[in-house]
């Protein structure tokens, strides 16, 4: 029979706007958690990490915070561009496990 | 990525037909990952090999094939194609245990009718 997708959640922001992505996890035994950013028509790329023992990591324009007591994660990008328009994944594994995927997020970036 | 590909880019085929869909890379990475994606989906685990050896499945194996001929290649194969297995499939490697970071390759875009 025919699936029916899911929609996903939206993100619209205006160029220049900061962006703040969310992610929901559920397995307190995670001890990474991962985003990756997916452009149209191509496979996910690796944007950043953060370990369980940390609860923020920058890198270059985006930062990445880590709430264990709310099991939440997310994802700030500064001077959001035109260029960050994508899918963004967040991902979580254990010690050694394999990653497990979310269902993602669009990020529209406005001129 | 390019030093990820996958080939065909696109595929339609009929019900009951066998596909294989192939994976090479030149990252010299160990392991290597099958992944189908849906509209609306995140990333869905099929086959992974940390060597040449090893094959496991992932969480959504039924249905599914694979083969790891070398290092560099790791084959996915659908015995006998079914509407339901209409997706996006995506090839990834990563390197040593435990990496966060894979390396994807574009993506095979398949239709079963």
């Amino acid at each position: 029979g025919e699936s029916v997708g899911l929609h996903l959640p939206t993100l619209s922001v205006q160029e220049g706007d900061n962006s703040i992505i969310n992610c929901a996890y559920s397995n307190s035994a995670s001890d990474y958690f991962i985003w990756y950013k997916q452009e149209s028509g191509k496979g996910p790329q690796f944007i950043i990490d953060i370990r369980s023992n940390m609860d923020k990591r920058q890198g270059q324009r985006v930062t990445v915070l880590l709430n264990k007591t709310v099991k939440h994660l997310s994802l700030q990008i500064a001077a959001t561009q035109p260029g960050d328009s994508a899918v963004y994944f967040c991902a979580e594994r254990p010690s050694y496990g394999k990653l497990t995927f979310g269902q993602g997020t669009i990020l529209t970036v406005h001129p | 990525d390019a030093d990820v590909t996958q080939t065909p880019r696109n595929r339609i085929t009929k019900t009951g037909k066998r596909i294989m869909l192939e994976c090479s890379q030149t990252k010299g990475h160990d392991r290597m990952y099958w992944y189908r994606q849906d509209p609306g989906l995140g990333l869905r685990l099929i086959y992974y090999s940390f060597d040449v050896k090893d094959i496991n499945k992932g969480e959504i194996s039924d249905g599914y094939s694979v083969s790891r001929q070398a290092q560099a290649k790791f084959s996915l194969s659908l015995e006998s194609a079914i509407p339901n297995q209409t997706a996006l499939y995506f090839c990834a490697t990563s390197v040593g245990q435990g990496a966060n970071e894979q390396f994807f390759g574009p993506g095979t875009r398949l239709t079963v009718l």
